[in-house]
């Protein structure tokens, strides 16, 4: 099993719909990250959480939402799909134990706001 | 300003010869630096960190630091065509973790 999961893996849904892309972790680690990649644009940063008291705005978050529920759990919401918001969304987490806290990725998860 | 910078190549480099990719971050505050590599409709693996200059060796990868020039690169030696990917470089800055664009690798056979 991945160490970083998330659900679903395709998503098609309409203009307008509230959508949750979901990620859980069995890596233990604090620090959990949202990103959207865009053909050309790579990696940008969305929301990112050092713990479940401890939400943050990334560089793009408008027009999304966040939720740690618990340590291991960070769902990203888009309360009103808009097709620009078509994109591949990464979850990702991170260990704040560790100097150079590198980022270990989930298997992505593919929108398409029609 | 773009925080990282990557040139989006792509990169056309002969199977066999050295493919030398570069990176240059904006932040000084910037500790810790990552190349990941990504195959297409993949998630990004980790190939190398690096958070002292210098040089660092893994196998057939090297990663390169100058902090005075906010420089980081990354070779790779005797390229295969499995190396044909995209190369992303990442910066941890206040436990955010930036990436570039990526550039696109072609080892061509």
């Amino acid at each position: 099993d991945a160490d970083v999961t998330q659900t679903p893996r395709n998503r098609i849904t309409k203009t307008g719909k509230r959508i949750m892309l979901e990620c859980s972790q069995t890596k233990g680690h604090d620090r959990m990250y949202w990103y959207r990649q865009d053909p050309g644009l790579g990696l940008r940063l969305i929301y990112y959480s050092f713990d479940v008291k401890d939400i943050n705005k990334g560089e793009i978050s408008d027009g999304y939402s966040v939720s740690r529920q618990a340590q291991a759990k960070f769902s990203l919401s888009l309360e009103s799909a808009i097709p620009n918001q078509t994109a591949l969304y990464f979850c990702a987490t991170s260990d704040s134990g560790r100097g150079y806290t590198e980022a270990f990725f989930g298997q992505g998860t593919r929108l398409t706001v029609v | 300003q773009k925080e990282v910078e990557q040139n989006s190549g792509p990169l056309s480099v002969p199977e066999g010869a050295i493919a030398s990719l570069n990176c240059t971050y904006s932040d000084r505050g910037s500790q810790s630096f990552f190349w990941y590599r990504q195959y297409s409709g993949k998630s990004p693996e980790l190939i190398m960190f690096i958070y002292s200059n210098g040089d660092k060796e893994d196998g057939r990868f090297t990663a390169q630091l100058n902090k005075a020039s906010q420089y980081v690169s990354l070779l790779i030696r005797d390229s295969q065509p499995s190396d044909s990917a995209t190369y992303l470089c990442a910066v941890r800055r206040d436990d955010k973790i930036i990436f570039g664009k990526g550039t696109r690798l072609h080892i061509l056979p």
